[in-house]
């Protein structure tokens, strides 16, 4: 167990609707990492924020949002789903926003299924 | 920009024997690399990451990975292979002093250890 929650685990929704991921980082970790896991396109970075603040930005489609609250966890809003938004998304966190030694641990993931 | 490459979909090796996963990687300046390892319907754990030092890196569950500056290299080894290693597995790095913290993974590998 990492120590990264996110829920929820699965999810089955329609094209054209919104949906919203949640993440619980590890305790004391203050950055957040968000990373899409689709078969044809691996492992993408969206999004990082730390300690509020968005410090990095990777593949996030516009549709895309996300945000870091006060307490630290950190929700995914994906609008406008389509089919090819069907993956599976991965919240990470770490104890810094930098810094070349830091490791980042990954929850278990929310499976998105747009039909 | 920084960029990972995990030659081999897939990696056969029977239980007992060594394994060795290859990972090149290309990026400007030391590179910081890491290993993780996702079992099904799991998210990613960390094995390992090489920052500086010695060559030879030890991981979790008797993982190993080697650093090849001059191949630009960091392939993952273990001397005995377990059927219970079987998974899929991903090579990063992080490119130094990047402004955020974020990496970027390999396509992955799969290691089926057969008994």
């Amino acid at each position: 167990d990492s120590g990264v929650t996110q829920t929820p685990k699965h999810l089955i929704t329609a094209t054209g609707q919104r949906v919203t991921l949640r993440c619980s980082p590890r305790s004391g970790d203050l950055s957040v990492y968000w990373y899409q896991q689709s078969l044809d396109q691996g492992l993408q970075f969206l999004i990082q924020y730390y300690n509020g603040e968005e410090r990095a930005k990777g593949n996030i489609l516009e549709r895309f949002s996300a945000q870091q609250f006060p307490d630290l966890h950190s929700e995914l809003n994906l609008s406008s789903l389509e089919l090819g938004d069907s993956a599976l998304y991965f919240c990470a966190s770490s104890v810094a926003g930098q810094g070349a030694g830091n490791t980042i641990y990954f929850g278990e993931g929310s499976w998105l299924t747009v039909v | 920009a920084q960029s990972v490459a995990q030659p081999e979909d897939q990696v056969n090796v029977a239980e007992g024997n060594p394994l060795t996963v290859k990972c090149t990687y290309s990026v400007s300046g030391n590179p910081y690399l890491f290993w993780y390892v996702q079992y099904p319907n799991r998210g990613l754990q960390f094995l390992l990451k090489y920052i500086t030092g010695d060559n030879l890196v030890k991981g979790s569950y008797g993982f190993e990975a080697e650093f090849n500056k001059s191949q630009t290299s960091f392939h993952l080894k273990k001397p005995s292979a377990l059927v219970s290693d079987s998974a899929l597995y991903f090579c990063a790095v992080r490119r130094p002093n990047n402004a955020g913290n974020m990496l970027t993974f390999g396509g992955g590998t799969r290691l089926m250890v057969k008994p």
